[in-house]
This record gives C-alpha cells, sequence and structure tokens, in this order.
C-alpha cells in the first residue's frame, strides 16, 4: 500500500513563477519528511526536509509546508528557474522506515 | 560530499543469468541500501545493511540477495534474473539510518 502519494505526476509552471509541489500520506506516525530532486542519469539528492513539530521549514528558495492534520505537506519553489526542473519525491520516516512517494516531475519553461 | 558509486549505469541480461550489482561509498557510513524505481511506484527499498554482514529485508526482496563483506561496498545479487526485474536499482547510504540518504546515478537494468 501506498501510505505516501504524490498524485501529480506532472507540472509545468513559467519561468519566475511560484512551483508547488504536493504530497500526501496516510500514517499518523512518520515524524520525518523529507523532498529529493532527481535529474535524468542521476540518483535523487536530497533537497529539504521537516521534522513534524514544525509546520514550515525554509532554505533559500525552497519551503516545506507541514500540514499534520490534513496529512499533507507541499514543496514552494519561488521563484521557478529552468534548472529546477527535475523529478521531485517526497519521503516519510516512521522510525527507520522510510517511504517514498512516486514523484513528480516538473518543468519550469523559460 | 559522499560518494556513492555504481559499477554500471547500463546493463543488459538474459532471463535466468546471475546479476551482480555493485556499490561503493567513500564516507564511511553504516548504513547502506538497495532501492528500485519504477514509474507510478515510485522508490521501494528492496535490502538494506546496518552494518559489515548484516542484512534486513525491505519491502521487495523476492528474488534478491545482498552481501556486505565490507563497510564501504554493498552489492544486490539477482539469482536468476526474470524480466520483471527489468527497472532502475539505485543505490544509497547514509550516517544515520532514518536520516537523509546519498544516492548513486542508478544502475538501469534490462532483462531480456
Amino acid at each position: 500500500d501506498q501510505q505516501v502519494k504524490q498524485n501529480s505526476p506532472s507540472l509545468s509552471v513559467q519561468e519566475g513563477r511560484i512551483s508547488i509541489l504536493n504530497c500526501d500520506y496516510t500514517n499518523s506516525m512518520f515524524d520525518y519528511f523529507l523532498w529529493y530532486k532527481k535529474y535524468p542519469a542521476e540518483g535523487p539528492t536530497f533537497l529539504i526536509s521537516i521534522s513534524s513539530i514544525k509546520d514550515k521549514n525554509e532554505d533559500g528558495r525552497f519551503t516545506v509546508f507541514l500540514n499534520k492534520s490534513a496529512k499533507h505537506l507541499s514543496l514552494h519553489i519561488v521563484p521557478s528557474q529552468p534548472g529546477d526542473s527535475a523529478v521531485y519525491f517526497c519521503a516519510a520516516r516512521n522510525n527507520n522506515d522510510m517511504r517514498f512517494g512516486a514523484g513528480t516531475r516538473l518543468t519550469v519553461k523559460p | 560530499d559522499v560518494k556513492v558509486t555504481q559499477s554500471s549505469r547500463y546493463l543488459v541480461k538474459r532471463t535466468g543469468e546471475k546479476v551482480f550489482l555493485e556499490c561503493v561509498q567513500d564516507m564511511d557510513h553504516e548504513n547502506m541500501f538497495w532501492y528500485r524505481q519504477d514509474p507510478g511506484l515510485g522508490l521501494r527499498l528492496i535490502y538494506f545493511s546496518y552494518d559489515v554482514k548484516m542484512k534486513e529485508k525491505g519491502d521487495i526482496p523476492e528474488g534478491y540477495s545482498v552481501s556486505r563483506e565490507k563497510k564501504e561496498r554493498f552489492s544486490l545479487i539477482l539469482e536468476s534474473a526474470s524480466t520483471n526485474q527489468t527497472s532502475m536499482y539505485l543505490c544509497a547510504s547514509s550516517l544515520v539510518i532514518g536520516e537523509k540518504l546519498f544516492f548513486g546515478s542508478g544502475t538501469q537494468l534490462s532483462v531480456l
């Protein structure tokens, strides 16, 4: 069963605009959430994370929001750049168990 | 930065062959992982290891085995490759289990 879901397989955004990538989860025991970015022909790389005791974490152009009551997290990229075009995976942790979503392919058009 | 190196970028094998996928990390991480990535399914954990000669099954261990004889090296073995094992295989390591993973570039395996 997929405990972490990214319901949008793809997203297209104009350069300079905001990109919002969404992730939903079903297990209320998840206590730590991460986003990874994956370029073609490369492995995923860690982007940003958030603990369940917080509702927001910011790192430069990237902000992750966590809504525990809705079991929802989102990644905001502002402003979006063509170099952000990649597949983004969200992941959630319960103890040592890490679960990944299916990924969202972001395309940022110049 | 941690470097995780997977020995092959692309592999083509025949059904029934024994396949070895090798992974080496250079940052003295205790924990190493093998995932497979399939469209629409994300990353699924096959096996992980938290110490030399130690291994634990992940979600989809059937048809796979692993070997960790040295801390820096974690091998995935397909005992008898089948077409449903055609996939992208990703090796990863972490300093602390449950914390961020460092991934290799992946091996795209095709079983014909």
